[in-house]
């Protein structure tokens, strides 16, 4: 199977300074239709995951723009270009290309300092 | 915008069959452009894709390995929902377990979660 892999598991961060959470796939993501099919998600404390990013850069509706994905193949980055109360939470990369069709990183532990 | 509402018991003796219900709202079970997901999350096993059910032109169905020999999903056209049955469950099967509609290019959007304990 693919292996999703994060780094790092926690990311404590000032409010106002930036992040970035890696991701690599062990097989690459990019499929014959030119798109990545990674995803990246948030679970904020006692919810459900909610969608970010899709197909490696995309914004999903209502995601504010301090947030941006970026990366092909195997190696993503989300970052988030200051970051707020309201980003903490777990962020999970997820590749949508593969058997099993989702695969999910460890996820990355968002906190604020 | 893709509502769902999940139900279905938050316990279940070991060796029976968990079921849970989604119920979708602003799409229908039966459109050509996505499919219907079940997912879990445990503290062991993190999140984890179990299957999904979706239409074109007939009805498929995909499941994880993991649980093939186990699980049905099922749409219900004229509730416009769908189903989880998981059968032979374990303690290992405890999880929050989740629908969610799989997009046009494969993005999730989820339900609220059931907490689904196993215990006798």
């Amino acid at each position: 199977d693919i292996v999703m892999t994060q780094s790092p598991l926690s990311l404590p961060v000032t409010p106002g300074e930036p992040a970035s959470i890696s991701c690599r796939s062990s097989q690459s993501l990019l499929n014959s239709n030119g798109y990545n099919y990674l995803d990246w998600y948030l679970q904020k404390p006692g919810q459900s995951p909610q969608l970010l990013i899709s197909l490696g850069s995309n914004r999903a509706s209502g995601v504010p723009d301090r947030f941006s994905g970026s990366g092909s193949g195997t190696d993503f980055t989300l970052k988030i270009s200051g970051v707020e109360a309201e980003d903490v939470g777990v962020y999970y990369c997820v590749q949508a290309l593969h058997t099993p069709l989702y695969t999910f990183g460890q996820g990355t532990k968002l906190e604020i300092k | 915008q893709v509502q769902l509402q999940q139900s279905g018991p938050g316990l279940v003796k070991p060796s029976q069959t968990l079921s849970l219900t989604c119920a979708i709202s602003g799409d229908s079970v039966s459109t050509n452009n996505g499919a219907w997901n079940w997912l879990r999350q445990s503290p062991s096993r993190g999140l984890e894709w179990l299957g999904r059910t979706y239409y074109k032109s007939k009805w498929y169905n995909e499941y994880a390995v993991s649980v093939k020999s186990r699980i049905a999903i099922n749409a219900d056209t004229s509730r416009n929902q769908f189903s989880l049955q998981l059968n032979s469950v374990t303690p290992e099967d405890t999880a929050v377990y989740y629908c969610a509609k799989g997009g046009e290019w494969r993005e999730l959007y989820w339900g609220q979660g059931t907490l689904v304990t196993v215990s006798s």
